[in-house]
């Protein structure tokens, strides 16, 4: 079984600074992972997913995470924060295996000061 | 191009009522799903659906049934709702042979029961 733990439920960042949301998982055997998205009062987009290769993703708007298989864990980062970038970010991870489903962390909310 | 879409959008109950939550996907896909999402608890599966035919539970399946009515559609029924049901619902779908390429999200269901 697969878990994931984002370690902060709210993120106060300024604009136009540098941002990291933290993401550990869980895991007996090799993963996917995921960022997904949600702006206030949607539902979740993709942002960026991990599946094999380049330990370093890319994703929408800017973002991009760091897979990091030593210490279980799938940081998301962006250099440079906008307004347009305050929602909830959810981490999530899912098995290789097709019958696997996607487990979702407990949220990061991202809140940008102007 | 609508993706998946649930209604209704906002709902409130009395404690005991009775309601559907529809949700439809255009996307040919095989699996469906059924969250619910909480403060600080990231999101739940309540049932999914793994291809047309069958339905499993998830990690809070209590109070809840749900139908695969086709390919397109599957909905989650509350028998009698109760406060604890307060809850942001949503509805996914994927491909279903790999989860790799993630879930698509509908745009939820705020429901309140008093």
């Amino acid at each position: 079984a697969q878990s994931v733990t984002q370690l902060d439920s709210q993120v106060p960042v300024f604009e136009e600074a540098p941002v990291e949301l933290r993401c550990n998982y869980s895991s007996s055997v090799s993963v996917y992972l995921f960022w997904y998205v949600q702006y206030p009062n949607q539902g979740l987009q993709l942002l960026l997913k991990y599946l094999s290769g380049s330990t370093l993703v890319k994703g929408i708007n800017g973002f991009e995470a760091e897979f990091n298989k030593s210490q279980t864990s799938f940081h998301l980062r962006k250099p440079s924060v906008h307004i347009s970038d305050t929602a909830e970010y959810f981490c999530a991870v899912a098995g290789y295996s097709s019958a696997s489903k996607i487990i979702f962390g407990s949220g990061t909310r991202l809140s940008i000061r102007p | 191009n609508a993706g998946v879409t649930q209604t209704p959008k906002f709902q409130v109950l009395k404690t005991g009522q009775s309601m559907t939550l529809q949700c439809a996907q255009d996307m040919n896909h095989n699996s469906m799903y059924w969250y619910r999402q909480d403060p600080g608890m990231g999101l739940r599966l309540i049932y999914y659906s793994a291809s047309e035919g069958t339905t499993d539970k998830g990690e809070v399946p209590n109070g809840y049934n749900v139908s695969r009515l086709n390919k397109r559609e599957f909905s989650l029924r509350l028998e009698s709702a109760a406060p604890s049901q307060t809850s942001v619902y949503f509805c996914a779908s994927s491909d279903g042979s790999t989860v790799d390429y993630g879930y698509t999200f509908g745009s939820g269901t705020r429901l309140t029961v008093v």
